[in-house]
């Protein structure tokens, strides 16, 4: 089975900040990793594609960059709707690991 | 726009069958889009379980897999989840999702809608 591993686990950071979370695969899946977005009681959210395909509808502060085993996800300026729970996932096997969650809090 | 909707009991005996039905609708689920299953249990990360074409062909978590069947019920544009011999470690929020294809690539998917979500706990 594919890993995947987030860092941070969790993060506060403040409205306006950049924020960077990394999403690391335990091997090569070439671009084909996924980035949701999940409030409380609320189910996950398509935010990026393909590493870097930004869903529609989706703000361009936030975008995605990587390829093999190295990925990242940036929010350019935090805004007060963006604090939530951030997953990767790949799609590089059938069996579609997700990496375990970053938690995005306000500091 | 299609929407996803899951219903079944929210509570299931241990050693019992959980059993859900995800309805779609503003779509068929005969498009060209695979069809998933997805849980989280309390306060816990995201889970894939398995997912079906409406071919009826079948993909399955292998940790699941000897416990879980999949079906798809196209006259009602609807599919279905089993999970047999359940625990406690099965209670969890069960999603349905579309999965689809990146456009271009018959490998890179992504699963662009959600159902709600639907809190199943196995209890006594």
């Amino acid at each position: 089975d594919i890993q995947m591993t987030q860092s941070p686990s969790s993060l506060s950071a403040s409205v306006g900040d950049r924020v960077t979370i990394t999403c690391r695969a335990s091997q090569s899946i070439s671009s084909y990793l996924n980035w949701y977005q999940q409030k409380p009681g609320k189910a996950p959210k398509l935010l990026i594609y393909a590493a870097s395909s930004l869903q529609s509808g989706v703000p361009s502060r936030f975008s995605g960059s990587g390829s093999g085993t190295d990925f990242t996800l940036t929010i350019s300026s935090l805004q007060p709707e963006d604090f939530a729970t951030y997953y990767c996932q790949q799609s590089y096997s059938t069996l579609g690991t997700f990496g375990q969650g970053t938690k995005l809090e306000i500091k | 726009q299609v929407q996803l909707q899951e219903s079944g009991p929210g509570l299931v005996k241990p050693s019992g069958t959980l059993s859900l039905t995800c309805a779609v609708s503003g779509g068929s689920i005969s498009s060209s889009n695979w069809w998933s299953w997805v849980r989280q249990p309390p306060g816990k990360g995201l889970e894939w379980i398995g997912e079906i074409y409406h071919s009826g062909s079948t993909n399955y978590n292998p940790s699941l897999k000897s416990r879980v069947t999949i079906s798809v019920d196209k006259s009602k544009n609807q599919f279905s989840l089993k999970l047999s011999s359940v625990t406690a470690a099965d209670t969890a929020v069960y999603y349905c999702a579309r999965k689809r294809a990146v456009a271009g690539s018959r490998s890179n998917y992504y699963m662009d809608v959600w159902g709600k979500g639907t809190t199943v706990t196995v209890s006594s």
